[in-house]
């Protein structure tokens, strides 16, 4: 079965700290989507990244970046030089994109990450 | 990219009434459509998938007479929540699914969520 773990209930930083949010899946699929989606107290979430299975390859997107490593089954996100802005509850997701019938989304219980100024 | 929107985005209703949700994609087609709960400072847990012309697919636990899910086009999907009681209050977020060029995957869009609130 598939399965996501952010073991990191609730993180507080400091202003213009580097934090790192943890995300281990599970799953049997060789092809599938990791995700990650922030959502703010408006409720909405907000799409951070998509990563394919076969591309390990890690990602920086401004002060985020993004770490995947299949031989430990973890994408793990990492926002440099936080800020205020960035506090929010963050989603890791897993879905398997390829068969109609078990294309669900599985998310993680969620992070809450506060930077406090 | 793809913009899902949900109408409400808040309702408060009384005990024993029912409420509906609609959930449109406003720039392409969505053969299926997803809903999901959210309660307070908790995971989004999957209710149903719901596919144009055909009855919807509840995940194991959720009352398939309360919470009642149509489908009747390419971009919309509504979620009625049947003699609402105080526990169904939650945050509800519908996402839409579009087939990529290519034909070989899909891409999953999420609305901005209904917040409801049965008094």
């Amino acid at each position: 079965a598939q399965k996501v773990t952010q073991a990191q209930t609730e993180i507080s930083v400091v202003e213009k700290e580097d934090v790192t949010l943890d995300c281990v899946y599970e799953t049997r699929d060789t092809t599938y989507y990791l995700f990650w989606y922030k959502q703010p107290p408006s409720g909405e979430l907000v799409f951070l990244i998509r990563r394919n299975s076969f591309d390990e390859q890690n990602e920086i997107s401004g002060r985020y970046s993004w770490n995947f490593q299949k031989s430990t089954s973890s994408f793990n996100f990492t926002i440099t030089a936080s800020q205020v802005v960035d506090s929010a509850v963050y989603f890791c997701a897993l879905s398997d994109p390829t068969l109609p019938g078990t294309y669900k989304y599985i998310f993680g219980t969620g992070t809450r990450l506060k930077v406090l100024a | 990219g793809a913009v899902v929107s949900q109408h409400p985005s808040r309702v408060i209703c009384k005990s024993g009434t029912s409420v509906k949700i609609e959930c449109r994609s406003l720039d392409f087609q969505a053969t299926t459509m997803f809903w999901y709960r959210q309660f307070p400072k908790q995971s989004l847990m999957l209710m149903a998938t719901s596919n144009e012309g055909s009855k919807a697919t509840y995940e194991q636990g959720v009352e398939k007479d309360k919470f009642l899910i149509n489908h009747a086009s390419l971009t919309l999907s509504t979620l009625t929540v049947t003699s609402a009681h105080p526990e169904d209050s939650s945050f509800y977020i519908c996402s839409a699914r579009t087939l990529l060029a290519g034909g070989n995957s899909y891409e999953q869009y999420f609305g901005p969520g209904t917040r409801l609130t049965v008094t």
